[in-house]
């Protein structure tokens, strides 16, 4: 299995600008989390989507922030404006619920986003 | 609320010392899993175990062991004759709810150097 697969994995971009990165699960994965990482707070979940629809995406700091996942396969995180404080990396993460794996998150390799 | 507590910020020991990474917990839920994650200098986050709450025997994994322990409401994580390639940032983490979403908690991290 190619494991989760995001792209790009390095994006900068200007202040104002909508930025979008993509997310292709593990083939057969039911859940798709979107995390950030920065310096000042860690890892954060930003939303989740369970089977395609999304279950709590209390985590989205506002309203720039947008995550669609119109299939199985893809998933994507907008930030539209983009400001420098969104600078930070950004995984995608996918996983499957109710057997031996259940609860075992597995990671794609991050997105590095630099907003000037 | 869900919390994980990681108190040493940084590590640094001598190649073949052993070292040991704390972890701490909160959280109301009785059903609930741990993790250890380890992001080495490329980025990307790598399971490493999981432990639901039911179980309190403590794991070995070559070099690696855990040590759980309900009553503390700890987690902590031992390499044994630490090499230079387990220099990472460990993080450890909790999962909210009995539902098998991998929502996860994760601490701060502690950065770990293994030096010659």
């Amino acid at each position: 299995d190619a494991g989760v697969i995001q792209s790009p994995r390095h994006e900068v971009t200007e202040m104002g600008q909508e930025v979008t990165l993509r997310c292709k699960p593990i083939s057969g994965h039911d859940y798709l989390f979107w995390y950030r990482q920065t310096m000042m707070r860690g890892l954060e979940l930003l939303i989740y989507f369970n089977n395609n629809v999304p279950i709590d995406d209390s985590g989205m700091p506002e309203d720039r922030f947008s995550a669609k996942m119109p299939n199985a396969s893809f998933s994507t995180l907008k930030i539209q404006p983009s400001e420098p404080r969104d600078s930070a990396v950004y995984f995608c993460a996918s996983s499957l619920a109710g057997d031996e794996e259940g609860e075992k998150l597995f990671f794609g390799s991050g997105t590095q986003l630099s907003v000037l | 609320a869900q919390k994980v507590t990681q108190a040493q910020t940084e590590i640094s020991v001598v190649e073949k010392e052993d070292v040991t990474l704390d972890c701490v917990y909160e959280t109301r839920d009785t059903t609930y899993y741990l993790f250890w994650y380890k992001q080495p200098p490329s980025g990307e986050l790598v399971f490493l175990i999981r432990r639901n709450s039911f179980d309190e025997q403590n794991e070995i994994s070559g070099r690696y062991s855990w040590n759980f322990q309900k009553s503390t409401s700890s987690f902590n994580f031992t390499i044994t004759a630490s090499q230079v390639v387990d220099s990472a940032v460990y993080f450890c983490a909790l999962s909210e709810g009995t539902s098998t979403a991998s929502k996860l908690t994760f601490g701060t991290g502690t950065r770990l150097q293994v030096t010659l």
